[in-house]
């Protein structure tokens, strides 16, 4: 099946600090890939839709100056945490389809995520 | 505005034991459902996908259920073993592609 890699796996940092978290689909192109958190014993919480060379799409209450996403190839998005504090520390995932651009019919394929914690 | 909601919430059964997972919905306007499996700080695995027109999936001891009208679906997991220990998660595309989690179902397999 599709592979989708995500580094790093987990991640401490100091309050204050960025972080940025990769995503690449490894033997398929993405034109679209989601970005998920998820807080311990809870589901994952859709953050924001990567679009291959425009602007994400942000979910409600989720602060775009914060979570800066890029999507700059077909093959690669990435998420950085901003000026991170205590209260974004999170699993954070990544998803892309398979279909070379996205069709509601297709599945998703995830990331292993990134355990971020924040100090 | 979909929403999922899985019941139950956790699970623990014997080794051998067939059960079911609960997954439903409040937007019958869905084009697929999907369940998951996620292990401990990992990432998610598909375990079967059902299209909007499609009433079941299988996959080995796994049988996936879709009464769209209903909005509802049902994972039954037959013969449980302990390597069945995870949280089971279900999903739902929905207009404009996006996937909605429901809170899964954390599932204990005791041998």
């Amino acid at each position: 099946g599709a592979v989708v890699s995500q580094h790093p796996s987990w991640v401490i940092c100091k309050s204050g600090t960025s972080v940025k978290i990769e995503c690449r689909s490894l033997d398929f192109q993405a034109t679209t890939m989601f970005w998920y958190r998820q807080f311990p014993k809870q589901s994952l919480m859709l953050m924001a839709t990567s679009n291959e060379g425009s602007k994400a799409t942000y979910e409600q209450g989720v602060e775009k100056d914060k979570f800066l996403i890029n999507h700059a190839s077909l093959t690669l998005s990435t998420l950085t945490v901003t000026s991170a504090h205590p209260e974004d520390s999170s699993f954070y995932i990544c998803s892309a389809s398979s279909g070379g651009s996205l069709g509601t019919n297709e599945k998703l394929f995830f990331g292993s995520g990134t355990q971020l914690s924040v100090l | 505005k979909q929403e999922v909601t899985q019941i139950p919430a956790a699970l623990s059964v014997p080794e051998g034991e067939n059960l079911v997972l609960n997954c439903s919905f409040t937007d019958s306007a869905i084009y697929n459902l999907q369940w998951f499996r996620q292990d401990p700080g990992k990432g998610l695995t598909s375990l079967l996908l059902i299209q909007s027109s499609q009433r079941e999936q299988t996959s080995g001891r796994l049988n996936a259920s879709l009464d769209k009208s209903s909005g509802r679906s049902t994972l039954y997991i037959a013969a449980s073993q302990p390597g069945d220990s995870a949280t089971y998660l279900c999903a739902v595309r929905s207009q404009g592609g996006k996937l909605i989690f429901g809170q899964g179902t954390e599932l204990s397999v005791k041998p």
